[in-house]
């Protein structure tokens, strides 16, 4: 079935690094991706999100990139922090007026 | 402060034993929904409003049911609990459809035994 998924399951990277995290979405419909982040015992946290008609976007320390011709999304951090350290979690949109399909996450972990 | 609010945050029932999970947002949003998480599931869509009196099903309703009677308000009612529906829900909300971000509460934890 049509889903989003992200490449691993985990990611450990040092203070300081830059952390890459992937997304593969199935649906080329999609118009709409968010990147959330979960901490342990809390509830998904926005991060950033894009739209279809954009390739990049930009805030604070994070990045996202979207590359519709291989259905790829990922989330890019500046200078990890440890307390980047959760879970993320890519999320699809297929249109207007249906749920958000989200992928399995990554764990994150940030050594100091 | 805006945000989204659950109660109870922790629950442990048998069951069979009807219960419902509040949902609550002060932002005026339209769109509100439930989801469950489940260790390498994610988290997947039971039920949604986008609006007052307009619910649908999502991914995994069977089991539960909600209403919207109220813009602010969400309930998630479990009949007749099972094990199988020991998971974390969440309820999120957004400003008008799936295509605008969702903010979610905090999490209610539930042991059906």
């Amino acid at each position: 079935g049509e889903s989003v998924g992200l490449h691993l399951p985990t990611l450990s990277v040092q203070e300081g690094d830059n952390s890459i995290i992937n997304c593969a979405y199935s649906n080329s419909a999609s118009d709409y991706f968010i990147w959330y982040k979960q901490e342990s015992g809390k509830g998904p946290q926005f991060i950033i999100d894009i739209r279809s008609n954009m390739d990049k976007r930009q805030g604070q320390r994070v990045t996202v990139l979207l590359n519709k011709t291989v259905k790829h999304l990922s989330l890019q951090i500046a200078a990890t922090q440890p307390g980047d350290s959760a879970v993320y979690f890519c999320a699809e949109n297929k249109q207007a007026g249906t749920a958000l399909i989200f992928g399995k996450g990554t764990t994150l972990s940030v050594s100091s | 402060e805006a945000q989204v609010t659950q109660n109870p945050r922790y629950l442990i029932t048998v069951t069979g034993k009807k219960l419902t999970v509040t949902c609550s947002q002060n932002m005026n949003h339209e769109y509100m929904s439930w989801y469950r998480q489940d260790p390498g599931l994610g988290l997947r869509q039971i039920y949604y409003s986008m609006n007052v009196e307009v619910t649908d099903k999502g991914d995994v309703p069977e089991g539960y049911k909600v209403s919207r009677k109220e813009k602010r308000n969400f309930p998630l009612i479990l009949e007749s609990p099972s094990p199988n529906q020991t998971s974390l829900y969440f309820c999120a909300s957004s400003p008008r459809d799936t295509g605008e971000t969702q903010y979610f509460g905090p999490g209610t934890r539930l042991l059906v035994l």
